[in-house]
């Protein structure tokens, strides 16, 4: 089946550097999502990216949805301790199927 | 109600016994779905719905896994002789389904932990 790998599978930062996390698969997906989700809670989602080599951005986020369809990476920059938390992509793959494919996430850590 | 809501937030059980697990989706929203996450790990689709019908079940692990919809609103998630591998974080979701998988967006409730002894 269709499987998503995320990387770095942790980031331990200071508070005002930058942070970049991609995601590969080995299938092509047409929706490329990133969620942010916080302890106890379920998946926020920060950014969806519909089309190949669409960057889009949201605040300090920017992602990207790569060129192949196969890949997609979340910046963020200046980071601030409410940015702990724990980072997926998820992909939704051919036309008619709704489910979505996560990757095994990111969790980051900022340190003040 | 403003978002996803599911029921009950925490769960304990002894392995054996049956559970049911409820989602209550925003108000109006077409299609609902079930996913697991276990410790550590991202999210494992289970199924989805479509109103009151499921037209992908592909990612229940057993047939001691069912879920219903009905009213094409509240979804119960049931497991029968629960095992202790079934414990994990049972999330439900809700989406519009409008005219195309680029409004589809995915709103989660903040799941119900369950936790098989």
């Amino acid at each position: 089946g269709q499987q998503l790998n995320q990387s770095p599978q942790s980031m331990f930062i200071q508070e005002g550097e930058d942070v970049s996390m991609n995601c590969t698969s080995s299938s092509i997906f047409n929706t490329w999502l990133w969620y942010k989700q916080d302890p106890g809670e379920g998946p926020v989602l920060l950014i969806a990216l519909y089309k190949a080599g669409e960057l889009t951005s949201n605040g300090r986020l920017t992602a990207q949805f790569g060129i192949t369809r196969k890949d997609s990476f979340l910046n963020i920059s200046a980071s601030i301790p409410s940015d702990v938390g724990i980072y997926f992509c998820a992909g939704q793959g051919a036309r008619g199927s709704y489910k979505l494919i996560f990757g095994s996430g990111t969790r980051l850590l900022v340190r003040p | 109600g403003a978002g996803v809501s599911q029921s009950p937030s925490n769960k304990v059980t002894e392995k054996g016994k049956d559970v049911e697990l409820r989602c209550d989706p925003i108000s109006g929203h077409t299609a609902l779905y079930w996913y697991r996450q276990s410790l550590g790990q991202g999210l494992e689709f289970l199924i989805y719905f479509q109103g009151n019908s499921a037209p992908d079940k592909s990612g229940l692990p057993s047939d001691r896994f069912s879920a219903e919809r009905t009213g094409g609103s509240v979804s119960t998630l049931t497991i029968q002789r629960t095992q202790q591998e079934d414990s994990a974080v049972y999330l439900c979701a809700s989406s519009w389904l409008a005219g195309g998988l680029a409004k589809n967006i995915q709103y989660f409730g903040a799941g119900t932990r369950l936790s098989v002894l």
